[in-house]
């Protein structure tokens, strides 16, 4: 069974400009996760998406935002993008909510110059 | 809410010595417990977890971690390290919050 897939492995973008990464989930999880693991600041949780909404976001601004398509894949958009936004973007699928084990992806590197 | 605490940001072992790292968590509702591993430039294995029932809970590469309820604490062990044990090494909790919530994670190195 293919795991949880992302891409792209690696961007690098300006400031200012848009990011999009993708996910997609194992085959049957209808929840996707974001995580941002940026240096010095650990991993912090972005985004929830189950059932194609939104279910909850961490602290971080609106210009992180994204969606979930019917087949549950994901995208995250980073808009006007900062130094700081430089960071591993993870995602995680899983079945249920809570009590199912969340599942993680290889990461998107995202490096903002 | 939820938080997780790991003691020590860096542990150095030798090789065949015992691997602990130290995890404590505050939840406001019983606790869903995860240790994950991360090698370089790679996302994140699941370990181990404990969700309800045993309270020493067995993973993967012969780790084990052990729930302590009246301590808060969810301690991963090895009896004996391996050179390949090298990694970063992450406690999570969810609950009453869905999503996880990590501590600030364990570099563990091993010396030959």
């Amino acid at each position: 069974e293919a795991g949880v897939t992302q891409s792209p492995t690696h961007l690098i973008k300006t400031r200012g400009q848009q990011a999009t990464l993708r996910c997609s989930p194992i085959s049957g999880h209808t929840s996707v996760y974001w995580y941002q693991q940026a240096l010095g600041l650990g991993l912090q949780f972005l985004l929830w998406y189950d059932e194609g909404e939104e279910r909850n976001r961490g602290n971080f601004p609106p210009r992180f935002s994204g969606r979930q398509f019917p087949n549950y894949s994901s995208e995250l958009n980073v808009n006007a993008l900062e130094l700081e936004d430089s960071a591993l973007y993870l995602c995680a699928s899983s079945l249920r909510q809570l009590t199912d084990t969340q599942y993680f992806g290889p990461g998107t590197r995202l490096t903002v110059l | 809410a939820q938080s997780v605490t790991q003691l020590g940001s860096h542990v150095s072992v030798s090789e065949g010595a015992l691997v602990l790292l130290r995890c404590n968590y505050s939840s406001s509702v019983p606790p869903y417990l995860f240790w994950y591993v991360q090698y370089p430039n790679q996302g994140l294995q699941l370990l181990l977890k404990y969700t309800t029932g045993a309270t020493l809970v067995k993973g993967i590469n012969g780790f084990e971690a052990e729930f302590k309820k009246s301590e808060t604490s969810f301690h991963l062990t090895k009896p004996s390290a391996h050179m390949s044990d090298a990694a970063e090494y992450f406690c999570a909790v969810s609950g009453p919050l869905v999503w996880l919530t990590f501590g600030g994670g364990t570099r563990l190195m091993v010396k030959p």
